[in-house]
């Protein structure tokens, strides 16, 4: 049981490049979410997903898509990165009845040149 | 729209003092309350919950309860080890399925 795992652990970019981070659980968990961390300002979520094919908007969605096409997997696409970016991106997953208990994946270090 | 403030850190101890990390929010309704700790180079992980007014949540020699009447969440232990040493976050559950979030406090426990 692996729980969480994210890839990559750290990754740096220039500003305009797009990728994928990845997100994967083992949990059969219903709700997963992306949250960024930045200094100060605690954690803020981006998107969630209440179960497959269903995501939705968190407080700060701008820059980033979403989708979840199977249960486990719960990819967050930057399209055209901006310095603004630069975060450490934490994935959490839980069940949908006990959506506020959320286990966490290890987190990204990004970096936006 | 719901909030949470935490008391700033940085908080630096000796082993076995007393902790107190002070917590308050708003919030609609009425929310879960939580405080998740992240050791250093990990993801967050929850260390305890309080569901409801007057619950008291506990784990690790931890406890923190729900005050309605002054919306807080004061999370305790009475002995702190170097092993505790990590940033704690207060969290509030609300209705529309997101967790808020604290700004965080590190906690330094020295030998």
């Amino acid at each position: 049981n692996a729980g969480v795992t994210q890839t990559p652990k750290f990754q740096v970019l220039k500003t305009g490049q797009s990728m994928t981070l990845q997100c994967a659980q083992d949990m059969n968990h219903e709700y997963m979410s992306w949250y960024r961390q930045d200094p100060g300002m605690g954690l803020r979520l981006i998107h969630y997903s209440v179960g497959a094919g269903i995501t939705d908007q968190g407080e700060v969605p701008n820059g980033y898509n979403v989708s979840r096409s199977t249960t486990e997997d719960f990819p967050l696409r930057l399209l055209s990165a901006a310095p603004s970016q630069t975060s450490v991106y934490f994935c959490a997953s839980s069940y949908a009845q006990g959506w506020d208990t959320q286990y966490f994946g290890p987190g990204t270090r990004l970096t936006v040149l | 729209g719901n909030s949470v403030t935490q008391m700033e850190g940085p908080v630096t101890l000796s082993e076995e003092a007393f902790l107190t990390i002070n917590c308050t929010y708003t919030a609609t309704g009425y929310p879960s309350l939580f405080w998740y700790v992240q050791y250093p180079g990990e993801g967050l992980q929850l260390l305890l919950k309080a569901t409801k007014a007057d619950d008291k949540g506990s784990n690790k020699g931890f406890e923190a309860t729900y005050r309605k009447e002054t919306t807080s969440f004061h999370l305790e232990k009475g002995s702190v080890q170097v092993s505790d040493s990590a940033v704690y976050f207060c969290a509030l559950g609300g209705s529309a399925r997101q967790l808020t979030f604290g700004s965080g406090t590190q906690l330094t426990v020295l030998p």
